[in-house]
């Protein structure tokens, strides 16, 4: 297994469509984390599943965006109506639901581009 | 509520000198964890340490080395003999297990650029 695994890594799509990105964690990871990091700033929470359950949405989260995991691997975010506030890098972690395991895998991002 | 705050945004030196990344934290929670990623032009985020809130003890990788102090809600990052390749964006984080989800709380991140 060769890490997080993100597509596309980069897609280009006008104001007002629709896109989705896929991430493939690490196989035996239960807990998938989605997060945007728009330039110059950290990354922030969207988002986390453990197995196909998704138990947490942030704010950030509005109601054109929607998560799936649903066979508790590969993971789909989309955005409907893009608009250009979208713009960002969307970040994909995988890990371990353990306390002795507390790391973070995560992925190269798929950056969106709304023009 | 979590924050991360990480005043330095951008740092330059030439090679080999050293190098100090700040990190300052805010939680309520008494157990906690504590990262440094490294985020290079390629933009994945690169694991380099984690350090749970019991454990105060510096740790020395390599040429990395890490200050935790409680005290002073600080765990600041050491780069020693400064490489061109260390040139990154590094940013520090926090999570508390106290919430189901785990997240961490990001800083806005440091640039470092290593000069030949």
């Amino acid at each position: 297994d060769t890490g997080v695994s993100q597509d596309p890594r980069h897609k280009i799509t006008k104001r007002g469509q629709n896109v989705t990105f896929r991430c493939d964690p690490i196989s035996e990871h239960n807990r998938l984390y989605w997060y945007r990091q728009t330039l110059g700033q950290g990354p922030e929470f969207l988002t986390y599943f453990q197995n196909e359950a998704q138990l947490e949405k942030s704010r950030l989260l509005s109601d054109r965006f929607s998560a799936e995991r649903p066979k508790g691997s590969f993971s789909t975010l989309e955005i409907q109506r893009t608009e250009q506030g979208d713009s960002a890098m969307y970040l994909c972690a995988s890990s371990l639901a353990t306390d002795r395991d507390y790391g973070y895998t995560f992925g190269s991002g798929t950056r969106l581009t709304v023009v | 509520a979590q924050k991360v705050t990480q005043a330095q945004t951008e740092i330059s030196v030439v090679e080999k000198e050293d190098v100090t990344l700040d990190c300052v934290y805010e939680t309520r929670d008494t157990t906690y964890y504590l990262f440094w990623y490294k985020q290079p032009p390629s933009g994945e985020l690169v694991f380099l340490i984690r350090r749970n809130s019991f454990d105060e003890q510096n740790e020395i990788s390599g040429r990395y080395s890490w200050n935790f102090q409680k005290s002073t809600s600080s765990f600041n990052f050491t780069i020693t003999a400064s490489q061109v390749v260390d040139s990154a964006v590094y940013f520090c984080a926090l999570s508390a297990p106290s919430g189901s989800a785990r997240q961490l709380t990001f800083g806005s991140g440091t640039q470092l650029t290593v000069l030949p």
